[in-house]
């Protein structure tokens, strides 16, 4: 079956510190990939998407993506956190043999201290 | 600010009861999607439109349906409430959808639902 994991449902992280937010994801195929960000009582923001080419994909507030096919990751990273990171994270797949719907994984909550 | 548009922010009502929640995409997005966030299922896809036709079927219940109209906003009807239909109700909007380009979602702010 396919899908889509985030095995961590917290991280913590000093300001400053690296950030990595992990998802891997289960499918036969190539598939189509997404980081969104949630903050309290809002939406879901996009950060990038995987969709082909380069593996390492850059996105939005700082936000990089490595895609490996090999692992079957999509791991988020940022090199330095900020405090304004904190949030929920959520990676999403969408498979080619699935229309156009995105499934999600369960969300990472981030929890960066000064 | 994504453009994506949805109301109320928040609705309360009881059990047994019918509510709609509605969504205006992006202008120019031809698709609308429909997902529910809530603790115990997570972040779950319920349905798709395309230019006013519906395009992919979730894990959506026979309780709950939806419509895209001419001028592209949408509609999810929500009838019979349970308890268990507290949630928070996602509309999504993008360019095409149709299933050909990988194109981005965009969503909106969210619609809290509480059913008393």
């Amino acid at each position: 079956a396919q899908s889509v994991a985030q095995p961590e449902d917290q991280v913590n992280v000093a300001e400053g510190n690296p950030l990595t937010v992990k998802c891997t994801y289960s499918v036969s195929g190539n598939p189509y990939l997404f980081w969104y960000v949630q903050y309290p009582n809002r939406g879901l923001q996009f950060l990038l998407k995987y969709i082909t080419g380069d593996n390492l994909v850059k996105g939005s507030y700082g936000f990089e993506a490595e895609f490996n096919k090999s692992q079957t990751s999509f791991h988020l990273k940022k090199p330095s956190a900020l405090v304004s990171d904190s949030a929920l994270y959520f990676c999403a797949v969408r498979f080619m043999a699935a229309g156009n719907k995105l499934t999600f994984g369960g969300g990472t909550r981030v929890l960066v201290k000064p | 600010d994504s453009g994506v548009t949805q109301t109320p922010k928040h609705l309360i009502t009881a059990t047994g009861q019918r509510v709609t929640l509605r969504c205006s995409p992006r202008s120019g997005d031809l698709s609308v999607y429909w997902y529910q966030q809530s603790l115990d299922q997570g972040l779950q896809f319920l349905i798709q439109y395309y230019n006013g036709e519906e395009r992919a079927k979730g894990n959506i219940l026979e309780r709950f349906s939806a419509q895209q109209f001419p001028d592209l906003h949408s509609e999810l009807n929500l009838s019979s409430l349970e308890l268990g239909d507290s949630a928070l109700y996602f509309c999504a909007s993008s360019v095409d959808g149709a299933g050909v380009m990988p194109d981005t979602q965009y969503f909106g702010p969210g619609t809290r639902l509480t059913v008393l």
